[in-house]
């Protein structure tokens, strides 16, 4: 079955980037009928949707984060990543990559396989 | 980006009802049938429950049903069981090709 797995470092100093892997095994991020996402939950509070990308190229970002966020995608690898610039304390979370529906429209939709997720914390 | 708006608490004994409210607004769950719900128990990782407004994947007992009425999507858990004690989390597709959480809810069963 379907699975996915965050990997990165666990530690990052503030102003630098944010760098994490999300590995897909059992299955293909070239698929027509998903997308693939990021989300992020602060020590003690809710979830955050970062962004999200098709395989075929196209990005989704959370407008909050779009100036420091870029998402890509490695067919050939089954991996897609996460950049974050700019760091900052309030950066410091779990974060989550899934798998994500294709909704009507084409858009993406509800995250249905979800990574365990990964601690990033933001220190100097 | 203002987050949907859920109670940041439920509670109710076993066997019971409950039902949690997610309000967002005229540019998501009033115009869009894409709103979903998850379960997160605590140290793991969020759960689908929901699709669609009212749709259950595979695998999620019919206890767990949800639907609309314009801008506040509801999740009613029937026959309410120790294990379902958890956070509970809304989201839904936004009119700027965006997605929003909802700033989740604790289930406490009593």
């Amino acid at each position: 079955q379907l699975q996915l797995q965050e990997s990165g470092p666990g530690l990052v100093k503030p102003s630098e980037t944010l760098s994490l892997t999300c590995s897909v095994s059992g299955g293909s991020i070239s698929s027509n009928n998903y997308f693939w996402g990021w989300v992020r939950q602060p020590p003690g509070k809710g979830l955050e949707w970062i962004g999200t990308i098709y395989y075929a190229g196209s990005t989704y970002y959370s407008p909050s984060l779009r100036s420091r966020v870029t998402i890509s995608a490695d067919t050939s690898k089954s991996q897609f990543s996460l950049k974050l610039g700019s760091v900052a304390a309030a950066d410091t979370a779990v974060y989550f990559c899934a798998r994500q529906r294709k909704g009507v429209g084409a858009n993406p939709d509800a995250f249905d396989i979800w990574g365990q997720g990964t601690m990033v914390t933001v220190s100097s | 980006q203002s987050a949907l708006t859920q109670p940041p608490s439920v509670s109710g004994s076993p066997g019971q009802s409950v039902t949690i409210s997610c309000t967002g607004s005229t540019s998501d769950i009033a115009i869009y049938n894409r709103v979903s719900w998850y379960q997160q128990p605590p140290g793991t990782a969020p759960k689908l429950l929901i699709y669609d407004v009212s749709s259950r994947p595979s695998g999620v007992p019919d206890r767990f049903s949800a639907s609309k009425s314009g801008t506040t999507a509801s999740l009613t858990i029937s026959g309410l069981q120790a294990d379902d004690e958890a956070d509970y989390f809304c989201c839904s597709y936004r009119s700027d090709n965006t997605l929003v959480f909802g700033g989740g809810t604790k289930l406490t069963v009593l």
